[in-house]
């Protein structure tokens, strides 16, 4: 069970918008704004798209947003492409001074 | 060009030991907060264990302190990652990845099988 709580699957047509959520606790994703997001295709390494809740690096499509609500931190997906299909992940920095990952959620474009 | 590449990964016996090394170049690696992250082929990222620029702090997820040690040498610009007592719940993709609190660059993983 992973400490912090996504989704399985969410699925979206093209052009549409997603929007996937992680919920954590007090102790990580409400502590410090130290949530990140990743995207991993099949077979590849993952890749970072959101880093400190809502920075996007150099290269990555504005199409992607982060946000954080109290203990909950969410990723949004704009107008939806073919290529946007992958596995997301969320991580946060802890008060343990360790890290936790999501379970992950599969994005389905229909 | 910003690269990570992991190696050592191979079939292991329970019990048995392993390190792992991870080659970085394109980059300043000794100025680089450097990660160890594991994936079951399938399933979701677990976060290992974390090492600062100059080897002298680390921190481990509670399912490997005690077994796993990561350390440094920044004038081979490499991260190790030494296993030991594994067991078959650390079967894994292994990879290395750069950063302080969020990961910017990964390797491509090296897979580590426990199995007798």
């Amino acid at each position: 069970q992973s400490a912090l709580t996504q989704p399985a699957s969410v699925s979206g047509s093209p052009g549409q918008s997603i929007t996937i959520s992680c919920t954590g606790t007090s102790s990580d994703v409400g502590a410090y704004n130290y949530v990140s997001w990743y995207q991993q295709h099949p077979g590849e390494a993952p890749k970072l798209m959101i880093s400190d809740v809502s920075k996007r690096p150099s290269g990555v499509s504005n199409r992607f947003s982060g946000s954080k609500s109290g203990n909950t931190a969410s990723l949004t997906i704009s107008g939806l492409q073919a290529e946007d299909e992958a596995d997301y992940f969320c991580t946060s920095y802890t008060s343990s001074s360790t890290f936790e990952f999501g379970g992950g959620t599969k994005l389905t474009v229909l | 060009e910003v690269q990570l590449v992991e190696s050592g990964g191979v079939l292991v016996q329970p019990g048995g030991s392993l390190r792992l090394s991870c080659a970085a170049s394109g980059f300043t690696f000794s100025t680089y907060w450097m990660h160890w992250v594991r994936q079951v082929p399938g399933k979701g990222l677990v976060w290992v264990s974390r090492i600062n620029s100059d080897g002298s702090k680390t921190s481990y997820a509670d399912s490997v302190k005690g077994r796993f040690t990561i350390s440094r040498d920044n004038a081979k610009n490499t991260v190790y990652l030494q296993m030991n007592s594994l067991r078959a719940e650390d079967t894994a993709v292994y990879y290395c990845a750069r950063g302080y609190v969020f990961f910017d660059v990964w390797g491509r993983g090296t897979l580590v099988t426990v199995s007798s």
